[in-house]
């Protein structure tokens, strides 16, 4: 059971360039979600999608889109990326009621 | 404006010792709240959650205290182990069913042997 899975794990960008970071969910959820986290800082919500076929933003979605391609999958992507952008990005998802989320292992993303 | 304050950045406590991690918070409308931790290069774990309208909530060596008057929560380990080392975030949910989760910085929990 791979529970939530992000690809890739790592990725190195120059400024400018378009990317786009992978989440699906095999535990059959309907609502996902995007953070990120800056060193010595929490998680912060960028994008989540309720269920299939919506999307709303979060705290901090300049700079990024996302995509519920279907219940499994929930893709981020940065058109143009920029330094501030360089993090670790988390997917979750979570089932219907109360939480948890569950969180993938993260992507690292550096942007020069 | 931080709404959820994790103001210890580390704590370090011996093994078989309790372990106490604060969280302060500022939205009142927090209606849930969670404790995850999180080893290096992996992703937020899921350990407790508590519902706005309990004050305690227990579950094997981890109980979470809640004090709404004084928007305070509390994660306590008891026996601390040495696996339990890790840095430890709380989160309130403040979107309503959408679960949407606002983070505090996390504590670092060292527990050594």
């Amino acid at each position: 059971n791979a529970g939530v899975t992000q690809t890739p794990k790592f990725q190195v960008l120059k400024t400018g360039q378009s990317m786009t970071l992978q989440c699906a969910q095999d535990m059959n959820h309907n609502s996902m979600y995007w953070y990120r986290q800056d060193p010595g800082m929490g998680l912060r919500l960028i994008y989540y999608s309720a269920s299939e076929g919506t999307t709303d933003k979060g705290e901090v979605p300049n700079g990024y889109n996302v995509s519920r391609l279907n219940k499994r999958e929930f893709s981020l992507r940065l058109e143009s990326a920029a330094p501030s952008q360089t993090s670790v990005y988390f997917c979750a998802s979570r089932s219907t009621g109360p939480p948890p989320q569950h969180f993938g292992d993260g992507t690292r993303l550096s942007i020069l | 404006d931080q709404q959820v304050k994790q103001n210890s950045p580390s704590l370090s406590v011996q093994e078989g010792r309790i372990s106490i991690l604060n969280c302060d918070y500022t939205n009142s409308m927090f209606d849930y709240f969670l404790w995850y931790k999180k080893y290096p290069a992996e992703g937020p774990t899921f350990l407790i959650s508590i519902s706005s309208i309990k004050d305690k909530n227990e579950d094997g060596r981890f109980t979470v205290f809640l004090n709404k008057s004084a928007k305070h929560l509390s994660l306590h380990i008891v026996p601390s182990q040495p696996g339990d080392s890790a840095v430890y975030f709380c989160a309130g949910n403040s979107g309503g069913s959408n679960y949407k989760l606002t983070f505090g910085k996390g504590t670092l929990l060292t527990v050594n042997p």
